[in-house]
């Protein structure tokens, strides 16, 4: 079965330190992937998506197949990026629609 | 531009009550419909999705089902409803348009049942 596992409920940092949010997949197709992160009292959002291979706020995300993994970097965490961050596996917009998240990550960049 | 609508923002509704929560998108056609729960320690938890008119997809047992009555118009009810019940609740929608799209989330609406 498909499955988005994000094995940190929260993780809290100091400003201006390293961050790195994981996340695993398990699916046997192409997976499609995608960081959404919610703001408080905000909408859950889109960060970023694998095939855009984009920097998003600092953040990139780089999928391994090999492990299974598609961890969220940022390298100089900000105040600002204290939120809840979510992992999220698409089966194909076009095809299935099912679209499937993690467990979510609070990150707390303390000042 | 697309937008999506969700509501009420905030139920409460005695246990053993029907339920019927609303979502509408506007500016697309043919979209990706969604429906989940957060919860605290659990994440987004998929409950139901939907690719056309009365298609719809359950991913948990559960005492909830959903319906697709128009084309932008997602439905989820409940006959009787339990304490376990309570939660906030996501409508989303996505394109079938291309590959790797973004979904788009209403503002939720919280469930209290007393």
């Amino acid at each position: 079965a498909q499955r988005v596992t994000q094995p940190e409920k929260l993780l809290s940092v100091f400003k201006g330190a390293p961050v790195e949010l994981k996340c695993n997949y398990s699916y046997s197709g192409s997976p499609e992937l995608f960081w959404y992160v919610q703001y408080s009292r905000q909408r859950l959002q889109l960060l970023l998506r694998h095939i855009s291979r984009e920097s998003i706020k600092g953040f990139t995300a780089d999928l391994n197949k090999g492990e299974t993994s598609f961890h969220l970097k940022k390298p100089f965490a900000q105040e600002e990026d204290s939120a809840m961050y979510y992992c999220a596996l698409s089966l194909g917009s076009s095809n299935t629609g099912k679209l499937i998240f993690g467990q979510g990550t609070t990150l707390q960049v303390k000042p | 531009s697309q937008t999506i609508h969700q509501w009420p923002a905030t139920l409460v509704q005695p246990v053993g009550s029907p339920l019927s929560l609303e979502c509408t998108v506007e500016g697309t056609s043919n979209p990706n419909l969604y429906w989940y729960r957060q919860a605290a320690g659990r994440g987004l938890q998929l409950l139901f999705y939907s690719v056309g008119i009365g298609q719809i997809s359950s991913e948990v047992p559960q005492n909830l089902s959903a319906s697709r009555p128009q084309d932008r118009q997602f439905i989820l009810s409940s006959k009787k409803l339990l304490l376990s019940d309570s939660g906030f609740y996501l409508c989303a929608w996505s394109s079938k348009q291309g590959a790797n799209t973004e979904a788009f989330f209403g503002q939720g609406t919280r469930l209290t049942v007393v």
